[in-house]
């Protein structure tokens, strides 16, 4: 089966960096994604890694090893508006994409 | 514009009923999806499709059907075989031979079921 494993809930103040980690287990794995979502909203594209390393997008990277079957979002310089909720998901064989469960993550001005 | 419309943003049905949900985009995009939301939950998959005339189920396809006559259209009907079919619905669709498979979301429907 597929399962990906993230804390469900993180608190961080503003101004500074948060990291969500991601754990997956998969029969097949393509890259890992990660979504932001605000409340009532559709999920919107932060970044996807297919191979091991740092992706930098501003003021937001995301790490991959595929080796330990990990990958987190960190996030820089927190803005009140970056309070949301942070999806990873995997994407296996035959476009098959799996969402985790989600973080929801508060920021305190 | 390009983007993905989904209609209604909200639709309320009686117990025992089937309901088809409209998704449509013109991202000329091969990969459709199918995702559920309840409350505080993630996104489930229920059905994707990578090209027309095709698709397969996802994780919790029981009691859902979809259909992939046009490219552009990934209608999905929540059967009264579904136990539990009030939550909010999302269609997404992707380039599925780009660079990072980028999924783009519609604004969702929100389905009640009484």
């Amino acid at each position: 089966g597929q399962s990906l494993e993230q804390p469900s809930e993180v608190t961080a103040v503003e101004g500074a960096i948060v990291q969500i980690n991601c754990t997956y287990q998969t029969s097949g794995f393509y890259g890992l994604s990660w979504y932001q979502q605000h409340d009532g909203g559709a999920p919107t594209f932060l970044s996807y890694n297919a191979l091991d390393g740092l992706e930098e997008t501003g003021r937001f990277s995301s790490f991959l090893s595929r080796s330990d079957s990990y990958g987190y979002l960190l996030l820089q310089e927190l803005q009140m508006k970056d309070s949301a909720s942070y999806f990873c998901a995997v994407r296996s064989r035959d476009d098959k994409i799996i969402f985790g469960k989600g973080t929801r993550l508060h920021i305190l001005p | 514009d390009g983007g993905i419309t989904q209609s209604p943003k909200y639709l309320f049905r009686k117990e025992g009923q089937n309901v088809t949900l409209s998704c449509e985009q013109n991202l000329n995009h091969d990969a459709m999806y199918w995702y559920r939301q309840d409350p505080g939950q993630g996104l489930r998959l229920i059905y994707y499709s990578q090209i027309v005339n095709d698709f397969q189920k996802g994780d919790i396809a029981e009691g859902y059907s979809v259909s992939r006559e046009k490219k552009e259209s990934f209608p999905l009907t929540v059967t009264s075989a579904q136990k539990n079919p009030t939550a909010f619905y999302l269609c997404a669709s992707s380039a599925s031979r780009g660079m990072n498979y980028e999924q783009y979301f519609g604004p969702g429907t929100r389905l009640t079921v009484t």
